[in-house]
């Protein structure tokens, strides 16, 4: 089992559309979480950090539940340039700091 | 630069040919890290540096693969007599070192082994 779980995908959705991914971690010592994407050939750069409280970056909306070791990314209002691969990812601090990369969820927004 | 600079961005490799790849970090970043990402996969941990200190190297794949940085900036990672199986993408990321400072990542260089 791999320490970060996402759904591949892919997601095909229309503009416009509200669509919601889901992550799952299983190292409870994991302190910190992120949302990357990453773009077809490109480097992942960040999209948001995720806190506990739930945090809102215009359209796209983070949650973490520590409780059930649970990632969201809610994208509301679909762009045609939100098409790429969300990566799910958990930060565990410690002697050796680690990102731990889920596999990612690709998402396709059309016409 | 301004940002994380890998090279080479394409490197083909003989099997059997031993590779070296290059990581400029940002300037004053302490953390780096490597990561193999295969087609259709997410980025696969390999190794961490904190400063010049290898401080996690759980990742690498096989004793194949080595990093180092020796003065604390930039990195190398080499691969032995490479094997069709270590072709992918391979990253490098920097960060500030802190919990919730955010990993700049490089190109990647794309390593395909013929």
């Amino acid at each position: 089992r791999k320490e970060v779980e996402q759904d591949p995908g892919p997601f095909n959705v229309p503009e416009g559309a509200t669509v919601a991914f889901n992550c799952t971690y299983s190292n409870s010592a994991s302190q910190s979480f992120f949302w990357y994407r990453q773009d077809c050939r490109k480097e992942p750069k960040l999209l948001m950090s995720v806190y506990s409280s739930g945090n809102e970056d215009g359209r796209f909306t983070a949650q973490l539940n520590r409780a059930s070791q649970y990632i969201s990314l809610l994208i509301r209002d679909s762009k045609l340039s939100d098409s790429a691969t969300y990566l799910c990812v958990a930060f565990t601090w410690g002697g050796g700091n680690k990102l731990t990369f889920g596999t990612g969820t690709q998402l396709k927004v059309e016409l | 630069g301004a940002g994380v600079s890998q090279s080479p961005r394409y490197k083909v490799a003989k099997r059997g040919q031993d590779v070296a790849l290059r990581c400029d970090p940002i300037s004053g970043h302490v953390s780096l890290f490597w990561y193999q990402q295969a087609l259709g996969q997410g980025p696969e941990f390999l190794t961490y540096f904190q400063n010049e200190a290898q401080l996690d190297k759980s990742g690498l794949p096989s004793d194949r693969f080595f990093a180092e940085r020796p003065e604390g900036s930039v990195s190398t990672l080499k691969i032995q007599r490479t094997q069709q199986e270590d072709s992918a993408v391979y990253l490098c990321a920097s960060s500030l070192g802190q919990v919730n400072t955010e990993a700049f990542f490089g190109q990647g260089t794309r390593l395909t082994v013929v």
